[in-house]
C-alpha cells in the first residue's frame, strides 16, 4: 500500500523566517516519484517540485529547497525567507507503480507580516 | 486560457437531486483524473481516463457516481441521488500519458454543497 503522512497540521511563522514542511511516505515500489503541491485559498493545486526515487541529490530552486532521504522515507520541503504570499496549504504526494497521485493530509502554512 | 477548466465552480443542491460536473483538460493531455477533497483533507483519487477509456476506479466511487469521457476530450462526473456526505470539492486534473513521472495539472475545482 502507498501512504503519505504529513504530521504537521498547521505552522505559523513570521515573514522572512525559514520554514520546513515534513513528509514521510510508504511504498513498496522501487521506482516512484514524490511531489509537493501548494493550494492557495483560491483552491487550485499548484505543482511546486518533483523528485524521483533514483536521485537523492537535494536541490534548491529559488526560495524552495527539498531534502529527500530514502533511508528514512522522508521528503521534506523548505521555504527560505518566507513571505505572506506563501500562506497556503501544502501537500506532499507520491506516485508509484500506479498512475495516480496519493496525497497527504496537508500542512497549512500561515505567514504573518 | 490553456489550463484545466471546471464548471460549475459551486453547486448547491438538495439531498436526493442529481448533479453533474464538467472538466475540460489541457488540450494535448490524454490523461484525465477526478479527485475529491473534503475539508481539512488531501485530495482522494476517484477515477482516471486515458483518452476515452476509464482505466481505474476507486472504491470511493459508489454506484451513484459515474464518470465519462466520451470523445477523449472533456469529462463529466455525475452524482445521482446526492447525500450530505457527498459535499466536497471535486477536482479534475490532466497530464500527458507519455510522462509517467509527470505532475498532474489541476483545475480550480467544483464545490458541491448538499443540503
Amino acid at each position: 500500500a502507498q501512504k503519505v503522512t504529513q504530521a504537521q497540521t498547521e505552522i505559523s511563522v513570521v515573514e522572512k523566517e525559514d520554514v520546513t514542511l515534513d513528509c514521510v511516505y510508504e511504498t513498496r515500489d522501487t521506482t516512484y516519484y514524490l511531489f509537493w503541491y501548494k493550494q492557495p485559498p483560491s483552491g487550485e493545486l499548484v505543482f511546486l517540485i518533483r523528485r524521483n526515487s533514483f536521485d537523492e541529490q537535494n536541490e534548491i530552486s529559488g526560495r524552495y529547497s527539498w531534502n529527500f532521504q530514502k533511508s528514512t522515507s522522508s521528503f521534506n520541503f523548505t521555504i527560505t525567507a518566507s513571505q505572506v504570499v506563501d500562506s497556503a496549504v501544502y501537500f506532499c504526494a507520491l506516485r508509484g507503480g500506479t498512475d495516480k497521485l496519493i496525497f497527504g493530509t496537508g500542512t497549512r502554512l500561515q505567514v504573518f507580516p | 486560457d490553456t489550463g484545466v477548466s471546471q464548471n460549475p465552480r459551486h453547486k448547491i443542491t438538495k439531498r436526493g437531486q442529481n448533479v453533474t460536473f464538467r472538466c475540460d483538460p489541457i488540450s494535448e493531455h490524454n490523461r484525465l483524473y477526478w479527485y475529491r477533497q473534503t475539508l481539512g483533507q488531501g485530495p482522494e483519487f476517484l477515477t482516471y481516463f486515458q483518452n476515452e477509456a476509464q482505466l481505474e476506479k476507486s472504491r470511493l466511487l459508489s454506484d451513484r457516481f459515474s464518470a465519462e469521457r466520451p470523445k477523449g476530450s472533456f469529462s463529466t462526473l455525475e452524482i445521482q441521488r446526492t447525500e450530505q456526505g457527498d459535499s466536497a470539492m471535486y477536482l479534475c486534473a490532466s497530464s500527458p500519458a507519455d510522462r509517467a513521472s509527470g505532475e498532474l495539472f489541476f483545475g480550480e475545482g467544483s464545490r458541491l454543497t448538499v443540503l
